[in-house]
């Protein structure tokens, strides 16, 4: 079917404010990650979830990050009290396991102010 | 911790010849060595990747080889076209890392017509 879906394309808002960015993986991919990217960077890890287990949460830079996964589908990655150093692209990827292509969706550019 | 290093960070060739970027990585127990292909604005978009147990793959223009015993892999552009002109990304995944990829910096490559 469709490839990795992200919502919203673009967020701005102003500092303090808390956001939620929204994954929808490819149908039958059982892990998703999480990535960010600063504007000419590379690709910072945030966040995996495999299957039923319990998510790799080491690349969360603050408590200020979570992201929960429903139903083994569609993630929600939320970030709360905005900094402005959280202004970034974020990633989000699925596949099929361990050592398999991740296909990224288009992210989610979020600028605030 | 697990680290990536690749070089050169910007490369510009001639269109028509080669361009090869090489990355290093620093766990031997690493097993799957994706390559990815970003666009300006666009999602990095997987192009080639390599497993432990095979020493080169190839498709078309694009060639990777593997060199496990001094932990590098590279990527290889022959006959270089303007659209090759893009920011590549290399990566690695260890199974002890929890399967999630560890990027390199990038390369920045202009193809010049």
């Amino acid at each position: 079917g469709a490839g990795v879906s992200q919502s919203p394309s673009n967020k701005v808002t102003e500092k303090g404010k808390d956001v939620e960015l929204r994954c929808d993986p490819i149908s039958g991919h059982t892990a998703l990650y999480w990535y960010r990217q600063s504007l000419g960077q590379g690709l910072e890890f945030l966040i995996y979830f495999q299957g039923n287990s319990a998510p790799d949460k080491s690349g969360l830079p603050s408590d200020r990050f979570s992201a929960e996964r429903t139903g083994g589908s569609v993630s929600t990655l939320t970030i709360q009290r905005t900094q402005q150093e959280d202004s970034a692209v974020y990633l989000c990827a699925s596949s099929l396991g361990g050592f398999q292509p991740q296909h990224f969706g288009d992210g989610t550019r979020l600028s605030i102010l | 911790g697990e680290n990536v290093e690749q070089h050169p960070s910007t490369l510009s060739v001639q269109e028509g010849d080669s361009a090869v970027i090489k990355c290093t990585y620093s766990d031997s127990a690493s097993n799957y060595f994706p390559w990815y292909k970003q666009e300006l604005g666009k999602r990095p978009q997987l192009i080639i990747d390599i497993r432990s147990n095979v020493g080169e793959k190839k498709d078309q223009r694009i060639a990777v080889t593997l060199n496990k015993t001094a932990k590098h892999f590279s990527l290889h552009i022959t006959e270089t076209q303007p659209e090759d002109s893009a920011v590549y990304f290399c990566a690695a995944e260890w199974e002890a890392a929890g399967n999630k990829l560890t990027f390199g910096g990038g390369t920045r490559v202009l193809v010049k017509p």
